[in-house]
């Protein structure tokens, strides 16, 4: 089964809207964390946002917040006010197990963003 | 399948010595590959940029005499560290981007390297 689900393979947005990317996760771990990345053009990935197990609050970074729904094992990423360097891949990915375990990330399929001007 | 193949995927080495990790674009040439360091709670971390033919541009803080990168041919890239140290124990993960426009690029399986 697939760890990590990312069921949009592309979307637009319009410049200045906000927009929601989809993230499902499949764990048995109780502790785990889930992270995005944007990956531009120019290949290297670049860390977004990370939201722990136990993190009872939703993470935000700026422009970035993570939309963490447990129950339903959910991670989605909403880009607030999308600007036209937003357009890239994005990743989630998974690390299950205590963050002192030195367990390997995961990653979805991606989700290629395009945003119009 | 693979586009992508690092090796090995497992390593344990005394401190001290030195190790090789390959990554290998299997089915496309890239021209620019990444070597990521994964931390536990910080994720991946960008180490370096490796150009084909080039030296590899580094990140601040990464140490260019103890984590060597060669990018020899259009397929190959190797990240050597050297004078392993226990606490360079960690995930190393690279990336390899294939070289035609709008083509992204693609990981490795990850190297988990234990220095004891």
């Amino acid at each position: 089964a697939q760890k990590i689900t990312q069921t949009q393979p592309g979307m637009f947005v319009q410049e200045k809207e906000a927009v929601t990317l989809d993230c499902t996760y499949d764990t048995s771990d109780q502790s785990y964390g889930l992270f995005w990345y944007k990956q531009p053009s120019s290949g290297e990935m670049i860390f977004l946002i990370y939201q722990g197990s136990y993190d009872e609050q939703n993470a935000t970074e700026g422009r970035y917040s993570l939309n963490f729904q447990k129950a339903r094992k959910s991670a989605n990423l909403v880009i607030s006010a999308s600007q036209l360097g937003d357009s890239a891949m994005y990743f989630c990915a998974m690390r299950e197990g205590l963050w002192n375990a030195g367990n390997m990330l995961t990653f979805g399929g991606g989700t290629r963003l395009m945003v119009k001007p | 399948g693979a586009v992508v193949s690092q090796h090995p995927s497992r390593v344990i080495c005394k401190s001290g010595t030195s190790v090789k990790i390959e990554c290998r674009s299997l089915d496309f040439q890239a021209t620019t590959m990444f070597w990521y360091r994964q931390f536990p709670k910080q994720s991946l971390m960008l180490m370096a940029t490796s150009n084909e033919g080039s030296k590899a541009t580094y990140e601040q803080g990464v140490e260019k005499d103890k984590f060597l990168i060669n990018h020899a041919s259009l397929t190959l890239s190797t990240l050597t560290v050297t004078s392993a140290h226990p606490e360079d124990s960690s995930f190393y993960i690279c990336s390899a981007r294939d070289y035609r426009p709008g083509r992204r690029a693609f990981f490795g399986q990850g190297t988990r390297l234990t220095v004891v």
